[in-house]
């Protein structure tokens, strides 16, 4: 069953902490992305890449980083430079710009 | 720089009625429109494109580039139409693919 897989669902992590979200697709698709998405702001992208071993800032990647090591493979990490990390994250992957997204179920993190 | 703007937080319709969700995007190049739905503790998922010009569950959506704008409309609503809606302008990157920026999207609850 083709797909994104995001784990774990749900997160807590303490001041201080860094925490590493994990994002895993077997659609083979070359490119992924990394958003965030908060009450009343949308969807705003964190991080993005197009091929393995590339990956480009996003709009606010700020307390943020990510490797893509394999194809399938695209983890976030937030780090406790992140000021204000509670959100919900949602990774992505697309086969082409004119075939939009398929998003992961998402994981919500919280400062505790 | 882009930017899609949703003016409406929440649109409330009575089941039967037109619905319309207004997008208004600004982007200096030529735009691709998406537009993706969340239903209610399901993951976001595409709904429809621009370039394809097709029309899914009923609703439609036209690429007005004098007015740069991309509503979404569907003639009669359907209760399982309440969800939210994002809409989503890619911009093509060097290398083949592309980043989307969401607007903050439209609560759409349909009232029996």
């Amino acid at each position: 069953d083709g797909g994104i897989t995001q784990s774990p669902k749900y997160l807590f992590r303490k001041e201080g902490q860094n925490v590493t979200l994990s994002c895993e697709q077997n659609l083979n698709h070359d490119a992924m992305y990394w958003y965030r998405q908060d009450p009343g702001q949308g969807l705003r992208l964190i991080y993005y890449s197009q091929i393995v071993n590339d990956f480009q800032k996003g709009d606010i990647a700020e307390g943020y980083s990510v490797s893509r090591e394999k194809k399938e493979s695209f983890p976030l990490t937030v780090t406790s430079a992140q000021k204000n990390p509670t959100a919900f994250y949602l990774c992505a992957s697309s086969m082409g710009s004119l075939y939009g997204y398929t998003f992961g179920s998402g994981t919500r993190l919280t400062v505790v | 720089a882009q930017r899609v703007t949703q003016p409406e937080k929440l649109l409330s319709v009575f089941k039967g009625a037109p619905v319309e969700l207004k997008c208004n995007y600004s982007y200096s190049g030529s735009p691709e429109l998406f537009w993706y739905v969340q239903y209610s503790r399901q993951r976001l998922q595409l709904l429809l494109r621009h370039i394809s010009r097709e029309s899914i569950k009923g609703f439609t959506a036209d690429l007005n580039k004098g007015e740069t704008s991309f509503h979404l409309k569907k003639p009669f609503a359907q209760e399982e139409d309440s969800a939210m809606y994002y809409c989503a302008l890619g911009v093509i990157l060097t290398g083949g693919g592309n980043k989307l920026t969401f607007g903050t999207g439209t609560q759409l609850k349909v009232e029996l």
